[in-house]
């Protein structure tokens, strides 16, 4: 069973446009990350939310953590060719860290 | 600094056989990660250890096992290689249980023939 649901699985977009992926699980969560993966690399972290409805800018990046915290959001503001990746929710129930389903991200020129 | 370091890169085995994928890290962190990655997809944990001589299942265990003598290292052993077992797959530290970063080796692309 696989707690964290990501939405889109697929997107694919012309350069400056704006897009919005989402991670949802029925399970409550003390904090949530999002991490970018390259072809041929391990993922890399990109961000954490810790706390109910933060939000988190990183550049043109804005994250933010559910108030329930059961899902979270990643919304790229004009995005760029460098931004096309494998984009990755966690979270940690327990001792354990899992990851999302993932949303693969193309972005063109 | 090294971080964490997975050998070998590439593997094609044939059904049946069996291998050990390596795993060490030298940020003397507790907790290590096995992740396998179907393409396109998310990273599923097939075995996680909080410590030294400490594991347990994670979301795919079957066909897989694990050992942790050191705090460095965190072998996976696949015995009987089947053709699902075809991925790549991911080893991951982190310092704590907590909200820390998790830090990956660059993968083994294993292939069962």
């Amino acid at each position: 069973t696989q707690l964290l649901e990501q939405s889109p699985q697929f997107l694919s977009i012309q350069e400056g446009e704006n897009l919005t992926v989402y991670c949802n699980s029925s399970s409550v969560f003390s904090s949530l990350q999002w991490y970018r993966q390259e072809p041929g690399e391990g993922p890399v972290l990109l961000v954490t939310v810790v706390t109910g409805g933060e939000v988190k800018k990183l550049k043109r990046l804005t994250f933010q953590f559910g108030d329930a915290r059961k899902d979270s959001s990643l919304h790229i503001t004009a995005a760029q060719p460098g931004d096309t990746g494998l984009y990755l929710c966690a979270g940690r129930p327990l001792y354990k860290l899992i990851f999302g389903t993932g949303t693969r991200l193309q972005v063109f020129p | 600094n090294a971080g964490v370091t997975q050998t070998p890169k590439f593997r094609i085995l044939k059904i049946g056989q069996s291998m050990t994928l390596q795993c060490t890290q030298d940020m003397n962190h507790n907790y290590m990660y096995w992740y396998r990655q179907d393409p396109g997809m998310g990273l599923k944990l097939i075995y996680y250890s909080v410590g030294a001589g400490i594991t347990d299942k994670g979301e795919v265990p079957n066909g897989y096992n694990v050992s942790r003598s050191t705090t460095e290292d965190f072998p996976l052993r696949l015995e009987l290689a089947a053709p699902s077992q075809t991925s790549v797959y991911f080893c991951a530290s982190t310092r704590t249980a907590g909200d820390t970063e998790a830090f990956f080796g660059q993968g083994t692309r294993l292939t069962v023939v």
